[in-house]
């Protein structure tokens, strides 16, 4: 069975700076999608970036990118220039290909942005 | 475009009740998936549905079914509630059943079991 660990419970970060949240997982499968989720208190899960695993180029959107490592089974997020609406509960996710909507979640780092 | 609404928003049982929850999916989409939320932990995944039949389960017991209407609306439901069944409960709708299209989540439902 795969698994997804976050080892981070809480991080927090000044206005402006940059942090990395830590993800990493547990799978037999070669070909696979991983995520990072944002869920802000309104509860609503926000996809924030998406990863396939047959990819080595490391996705970005904005200023949030990852650093994904296949071999070592490492998938980090980095939020650069913070911002107060980054506040919120950080999900690492993987996704089998192939395995339809089943995501499986890491327990979440809480990010706090402080002026 | 309509995104993922789930009715009701907040609900209190007793336990050994039966509660109905309930998932309109965003415009264009025919695949729905519920998870569950215990407070302080991930989502964790139910069941799928896609074209009406469900086509994916997590390790959930049988007294979790779930309903999909030909218009791709959804319903979850919990008998004989548990104290443990105390969740948020999330709906999330894609398009394509086993594909690997992105999935867009609603606001859940607060379960509350006394």
């Amino acid at each position: 069975a795969q698994t997804v660990t976050q080892s981070q419970p809480e991080m927090s970060v000044q206005e402006a700076e940059t942090v990395t949240l830590s993800c990493t997982y547990d799978t037999s499968e070669s070909d696979y999608y991983l995520f990072w989720y944002k869920q802000p208190p309104s509860r609503q899960m926000i996809l924030v970036i998406r990863q396939e695993a047959y990819k080595q180029q490391n996705a970005t959107e904005n200023r949030f990118s990852v650093n994904f490592q296949k071999a070592a089974k490492s998938f980090s997020l980095k939020i650069s220039d913070s911002q107060l609406g980054d506040a919120a509960m950080y999900f690492c996710a993987y996704r089998r290909t192939g395995g339809g909507n089943k995501l499986t979640f890491g327990t979440g780092t809480q990010l706090k942005v402080e002026l | 475009e309509t995104g993922v609404t789930q009715s009701p928003t907040h609900l209190i049982k007793t336990r050994g009740q039966q509660v109905t929850l309930r998932c309109s999916s965003q415009s264009g989409h025919n695949t729905v998936s519920w998870y569950q939320q215990a407070l302080g932990q991930g989502p964790q995944f139910i069941f799928q549905y896609y074209r009406e039949e469900e086509n994916g389960r997590g390790n959930f017991p049988p007294r979790f079914s779930g309903l999909q209407f030909p218009n791709y609306s959804s319903e979850l439901n919990v008998n004989a509630l548990e104290l443990d069944d105390s969740a948020l409960y999330l709906c999330a709708s894609s398009f394509g059943g086993l594909s690997n299209q992105p999935q867009h989540f609603g606001d859940g439902t607060r379960l509350s079991i006394l």
